[in-house]
């Protein structure tokens, strides 16, 4: 079945710093998505990617998409408190998430 | 309305016992799903209805059984759990389809089976 890996699976990152997390599909993916949830929170949608190779942004926020659509990578720049969470990658196969292990981010302010 | 709303927010019970977990939405949506989550790891699919039809079981024990009454309610009926069924059971929805259809989820209900 299909298998997405994700890493690093922790982060502590310096408030200011940026970080990369990072996933891998064992297949190649209709389309990935990316949730983040808070401690003690829901998954929360951030972005749905579909076309090879696609970039999207949301403020400090960058998600790609691979060539391939077997990765795709979620680059946070100037980490703030508020990233605080776990961000999960999924991707996507008809009604079917298949969710990453998901990087745990921390921040020292 | 964009809230998925689960009850109860907390549930204890014991390994004899029967209980059910009940999730709602008003988004229209006509895609619902089960979800279990242990500590630290990611969101387990359990069951995928589609147009009130049950459309993906993962292989889940019977001794967890879902219901979805309409297109707006979804119901996970617990009967004689073991503890290592503790976590955290979520429910989503989304639009069926090939379009972006974020799933939607509500805040969960933590189970605790003694």
């Amino acid at each position: 079945g299909q298998q997405v890996m994700q890493i690093p699976q922790y982060q502590h990152v310096q408030e200011g710093e940026d970080f990369t997390t990072y996933c891998n599909s064992s297949t190649t993916l209709s389309n990935i998505q990316w949730y983040k949830q808070r401690p003690g929170g829901h998954p929360v949608f951030l972005i749905q990617l579909v076309k090879s190779g696609e970039v999207k942004k949301q403020k400090r926020l960058t998600f790609q998409f691979g060539e391939a659509k077997k990765n795709s990578s979620l680059h946070i720049t100037a980490t703030q408190t508020t990233d605080v969470g776990t961000y999960f990658c999924a991707g996507r196969n008809d009604y079917k998430l298949s969710f990453g292990a998901g990087t745990t981010v921390t921040v020292r302010a | 309305d964009t809230e998925v709303t689960q009850t109860p927010k907390h549930l204890v019970m014991g390994m004899t016992n029967k209980k059910s977990l009940k999730c709602e939405q008003h988004m229209g949506h006509r895609a619902m799903y089960w979800y279990k989550q242990k500590a630290k790891k990611p969101p387990e699919l359990m069951f995928v209805y589609s147009y009130e039809k049950l459309s993906i079981n993962e292989s889940v024990p019977s001794r967890f059984s879902p219901e979805c009454p309409n297109s707006s309610l979804l119901n996970l009926h617990l009967h004689a759990l073991q503890p290592e069924d503790s976590a955290l059971y979520l429910c989503a929805s989304s639009h069926p389809g090939q379009g972006i259809n974020e799933q939607f989820f509500g805040p969960g209900t933590r189970l605790t089976v003694l």
